[in-house]
Parts: C-alpha cells; sequence; structure tokens
C-alpha cells in the first residue's frame, strides 16, 4: 500500500523538551510539506521541501527545524523554543512542485504539559 | 496572491444536493482551483481540481464560471459521512508552497 505515515499519532512532552515527529512516504513524491493545524483553523504551512537535501521556511518556521536526507521522510523537531506547540501537525507531499495534489498522512496530535 | 473566502458554515440533509461557493476575485490567469475535504483528526483529502468551465468526477462536480472570480463544489445527494470541513485553494502550478493557502475552510454538517 502507498500512502503516508506518521508517527506517533499522539505525541505528549513535557514543557522544555525537544521532540521529533516523523513522516515517511513510499509514493515516491519529491515535495514534502509540514502543516500545523490549530482547533477548529486551517492549515498553516511550517516547512517544506521540494528536493532532497532542499527545504524552505513556510509562514510559522520559527521553533521547528526539518531535515530532507532520504527521498522518502520529512522528520519535524519541535524546539523548546517554540511557544505554543500544543497543534495537531500533518504531513503531506505531492509528486513534484507543479502542485496537482497534496496527499496528506493521518496526523500527530502533539500535547505539551 | 489569490484569496478566497468561502462560508464558515452550511447545513443540510442527507440526498440532498450541496453548493458550497468560493469567492476568489483576484484569481490569476494560470491559477488552479482545488477543494480538499477534512474529516476531524485527519489530513485534508483531495476532491477536486479545475480551471475553467465544469470538472465532475465520482465524488463532485465543481462549476467555474467564465470570469473565475468564484467556484462552486456541487455534492450530489449527501449523507451523513459528507459532513467535513471543505477547503478552497487558488494555486499556480510551480508557484511557491507558501502560497499555498488553506483557510479556514467550511464546515458542512449534515442532519438525517
Amino acid at each position: 500500500d502507498g500512502g503516508i505515515t506518521q508517527s506517533p499519532k499522539y505525541l505528549f512532552r513535557k514543557e522544555g523538551q525537544n521532540v521529533t515527529l516523523s513522516c515517511e512516504q513510499n509514493l515516491n513524491h519529491d515535495a514534502m510539506y509540514w502543516y500545523r493545524q490549530d482547533p477548529g483553523q486551517g492549515l498553516r504551512l511550517i516547512y517544506y521541501s521540494q528536493i532532497v537535501n532542499d527545504f524552505q521556511k513556510g509562514d510559522i518556521a520559527e521553533g521547528y527545524s526539518v531535515s530532507r536526507e532520504k527521498k522518502e521522510s520529512f522528520p519535524l523537531t519541535v524546539t523548546s523554543a517554540q511557544k505554543n506547540p500544543t497543534a495537531f501537525y500533518l504531513c503531506a507531499s505531492s509528486w513534484d512542485r507543479s502542485y496537482n495534489e497534496q496527499f496528506f498522512g493521518p496526523g500527530t496530535r502533539l500535547t505539551v504539559l | 496572491l489569490a484569496k478566497t473566502t468561502q462560508p464558515i458554515s452550511m447545513d443540510s440533509y442527507e440526498g440532498q444536493e450541496v453548493n458550497i461557493t468560493c469567492s476568489h476575485n483576484n484569481i490569476a490567469t494560470n491559477d488552479y482551483i482545488t477543494w480538499y475535504q477534512q474529516f476531524p483528526s485527519q489530513g485534508p483529502r483531495f476532491i477536486i481540481q479545475g480551471y475553467k468551465t465544469k470538472v465532475t468526477n465520482e465524488v463532485a462536480s465543481l462549476f467555474i464560471p467564465a470570469d473565475r472570480k468564484s467556484s462552486t463544489l456541487s455534492l450530489p445527494r449527501v449523507s451523513l459521512s459528507d459532513t467535513a470541513v471543505y477547503y478552497c485553494l487558488v494555486a499556480r502550478p510551480y508557484s511557491s508552497a507558501s502560497k499555498i493557502i488553506f483557510g479556514s475552510g467550511t464546515r458542512l454538517s449534515i442532519r438525517p
């Protein structure tokens, strides 16, 4: 089965700790994206990557970091610098920058205690 | 950057046709219109995409008038499972991902 997997589904962290969210895709897509969604709100773009070893900041990159060492993987680290990290995090991928269709993972709900 | 405006919420009943309109007055020549559906605690799912006139697939139809300043997503004979948030996006191919804006969407509630 092709698709995007995110793990874990639920994540709890203590304030001041860094945490890494996993995103893996086996769709052979070049482009990958990370979004944040707060309750009742739309999606906001954190980071995106159009190709391996390259990534760009989105609208709300402060307090987050990413890497793209492999085509299949685009992990997101939520650092202690992120002031309000509790949210629903969504990873997506698309064939390329032509933006025909983004495929989304199931999401990770992060709660900071 | 084409800004979109959608109704915050809509209600309908099972078996009805539902039309959700999105306004995008400053759409550019090369922009496409895309609609996504999102269920609670899940990632959005692509529904349909179009450039002009009418596009239809097994799930929905998308109507785009000649001036392209608005578009209407039409869901035929909705069921309870169509209760979700629907997002309208406007973007051009090969634009920066930061130009792809998911607004707050339209929260559609279907009643028995």
